[in-house]
């Protein structure tokens, strides 16, 4: 099946630095790629839909300044957590819907999803 | 709004037992159930769907049946093996909240021999 990879699978900064977190369709494009957000013991929650050449669009209570995503190929998208801080230590998954023939099946294919630790 | 609401885990079962993970929504209109399994170091799967009530999923020996009813999709095995330790997340989409899906907590299922 399709393969949606996600790079890296876990990292470690300092309070204040950036991270960037990349998702990458291997086998398929990807117009549309979503990124959540996982906290212990709860739901994944949507942060962000992705569009490839378009601006994001962001789910009610997520900054867009804090969390920056770029979809600029059609199989990459980047989630960058500016000046981190503790409270966004979380794990950050992506999906991407799948495509064939260039059209969209439907089908959401996940990454293995991004620990993030902020120290 | 839409939500889903699974059993708290971990649930530990020995191997060839049967299996059943409760999963129950808040949705308005029809939406589609999902099951997806989240294996040790990768990405979520898709394990099986149920588009309309009554509909049964099944795959690789696990089934669910969508009950509006009881607004449930609950998930269930004969006789689980060892390689079904995982996670499994309930979750559904709905036309009426924007074509996103909307997950429960998931549950982690670990079987012993």
């Amino acid at each position: 099946g399709a393969v949606v990879s996600q790079h890296p699978s876990w990292v470690i900064c300092k309070s204040g630095t950036s991270v960037k977190i990349e998702c990458r369709s291997l086998d398929f494009q990807a117009t549309t790629m979503f990124w959540y957000r996982q906290f212990p013991k709860q739901s994944l929650m949507l942060m962000a839909t992705s569009n490839e050449g378009s601006k994001a669009t962001y789910e009610q209570g997520v900054e867009k300044d804090k969390f920056l995503i770029n979809h600029a190929s059609l199989t990459l998208s980047t989630l960058t957590v500016t000046s981190a801080h503790p409270e966004d230590s979380s794990f950050y998954i992506c999906s991407a819907r799948g495509t064939s023939g260039g059209s969209n099946t439907g089908e959401l294919f996940f990454g293995e999803g991004s620990r993030l630790t902020v120290l | 709004g839409n939500s889903v609401t699974q059993m708290e885990g971990p649930v530990t079962l020995s191997e060839e037992a049967f299996l059943t993970i409760n999963c129950t929504y808040t949705a308005t209109g029809y939406p589609s159930l999902f099951w997806y399994v989240q294996y040790p170091g990768e990405g979520l799967q898709l394990l099986l769907k149920a588009t309309k009530a009554d509909d049964k999923g099944s795959n690789k020996g696990f089934e669910a049946t969508y009950r509006k009813e009881t607004t449930s999709f609950h998930l269930e095995k004969g006789s689980v093996q060892v390689s079904d330790s995982a996670v499994y997340f309930c979750a559904l989409i709905n036309t009426g909240g924007g074509n996103k899906l909307t997950f429960g907590t998931g549950t982690q299922l670990k079987v012993e021999l």
